[in-house]
């Protein structure tokens, strides 16, 4: 199984909302990633966990929250967004510093 | 150069043509480049991972090279098929494990 797998394909919030998206993936791999992508722009890392443990957050707004409850899960807890969240989030994981493999995305709109 | 950038922006072309596009990246703390070909509401798949300089991969009509001495890869699709259309990212990673990625080449290709 080469998949990683993103749920949901698409959100719409509230600005006062709190919802999260989730990522998996069952190749061992035991790195997991976060990035964002707006229209037109290369997508930009988020989150690196490794090992399950954060190593690396690109000075992301405290109302984004990633959480790795085990190796094959990565989740991202939404609060508070602001219209400018709007953006495709993309999940990725990979074993070492070669490849990453990518989930499609989480389309998400903040009303 | 500081980050990594893409051209042309997009491209179209007959059904049989070749064609080709260019990254630039960083060349300093290089350690590898990788392509992606993205089709909507797809996953970003992984084509090349490329470190040494003068590397040249293939997959299929699809070839890719690599200067790292002057921080530039090409992308090759030779005899282009309507399916070939997509979106073809690249991205630079360093010792850590982060990608940098260009904003992409979108590719049609008219029948």
């Amino acid at each position: 199984d080469t998949e990683v797998t993103q749920t949901p394909k698409h959100l719409v919030m509230g600005m006062t909302n709190k919802k999260s998206l989730k990522c998996e993936q069952h190749m061992g791999h035991r790195a997991m990633y976060w990035y964002k992508q707006k229209a037109k722009k290369p997508p930009e890392l988020m989150f690196v966990y490794s090992y399950e443990k954060l190593s690396i957050n690109e000075s992301v707004p405290s109302r984004f929250s990633p959480e790795c409850p085990n190796s094959s899960l990565l989740n991202l807890h939404l609060h508070a967004l602001q219209p400018e969240d709007s953006a495709l989030y993309l999940c990725a994981s990979s074993q070492d510093i070669s490849e990453q493999y990518f989930g499609p995305g989480t389309r998400l709109t903040v009303t | 150069i500081l980050n990594v950038e893409q051209s042309p922006q997009s491209l179209h072309v007959q059904e049989g043509d070749s064609t080709n596009f260019t990254c630039s990246f960083p060349s300093s703390n290089f350690y590898a480049l990788h392509w992606y070909r993205w089709e909507t509401a797809k996953s970003p798949e992984a084509l090349f991972v490329m470190t040494l300089n003068g590397d040249e991969k293939k997959k299929g009509r699809i070839s890719a090279t690599l200067n790292t001495k002057e921080g530039y890869s090409y992308l090759y699709i030779k005899g282009s098929q309507p399916e070939d259309s997509a979106t073809y990212l690249c991205a630079s990673s360093g010792s850590a494990r982060q990608l940098t990625f260009g904003s992409g080449t979108q590719l049609t290709v008219l029948p």
